[in-house]
């Protein structure tokens, strides 16, 4: 089956860099995407990783290292609107369905 | 831009009582989704829909829950006899193909709430 662990809230001040880890195991891997969901709303695709190494787009980045079964979202210059849940996602095979992490909750202070 | 639109945003139902939540997919999607999420808890896969059937379905899923394509457009989500702990938002989602670039299309989900 697959599992995913990921910290379960972190803060950050407006302005600053913050890094959300996740680890995985999976019985194969198709990949590791991270969603956003903001309060009340729908999750939202950021990003995906099929591949070792970085993926970037705008503020976010993600990382993928599949020898450590690990990867990382990283948000450079926060803003107050970057607070909400962030979820690290395998699918289950090549065709499917996500497995969502449990989900880091993220606030950015002032 | 387009979107996965669900309806009702909220529903209300008592306990034992049938709930039908509705979905309208992007309309080139061929892969179809439902998920739940228990308030402050992770987002949980329930079944996959492909070509008219059940591609997969989670232990969650069990015989009080079906689903349905019953037009071009609409897919459903059907429980039967709802229990306490139905009480979630349900998501649907969609994808217009498999493969590794999972990004998934979700709508804004129907909050049910079963008292």
């Amino acid at each position: 089956g697959q599992s995913l662990e990921q910290p379960s809230e972190v803060t950050a001040v407006e302005g600053a860099i913050v890094q959300i880890n996740c680890t995985y195991q999976t019985s194969g891997f198709y990949g590791l995407s991270w969603y956003q969901q903001h309060d009340g709303g729908a999750p939202t695709f950021l990003s995906y990783n099929g591949l070792d190494g970085l993926e970037e787009t705008g503020r976010f980045s993600s990382f993928l290292s599949r020898s450590d079964s690990y990867g990382y979202l990283l948000l450079q210059e926060l803003q107050m609107k970057d607070s909400a849940s962030y979820f690290c996602a395998v699918p289950k095979s090549g065709n499917t369905p996500l497995v969502f992490g449990k989900g880091t909750r993220l606030s950015v202070i002032a | 831009e387009p979107e996965v639109t669900q309806t009702p945003s909220h529903q209300v139902t008592q306990m034992g009582q049938e709930v039908i939540l509705r979905c309208v997919p992007i309309s080139n999607h061929l892969y179809f989704y439902w998920y739940r999420q228990i308030l402050g808890q992770k987002v949980e896969f329930l079944v996959s829909f492909y070509n008219n059937e059940i591609s997969e379905k989670s232990e969650i899923f069990d015989d009080q829950f079906s689903v349905e394509r019953p037009d071009g457009s609409n897919f459903t989500l059907k429980i039967r006899s709802t229990k306490l702990e139905d009480s979630a938002m349900y998501f649907c989602a969609s994808r217009f193909e498999a493969g590794d670039a999972a990004e998934a299309f979700f709508g804004q989900g129907t909050r049910l709430t079963v008292v």
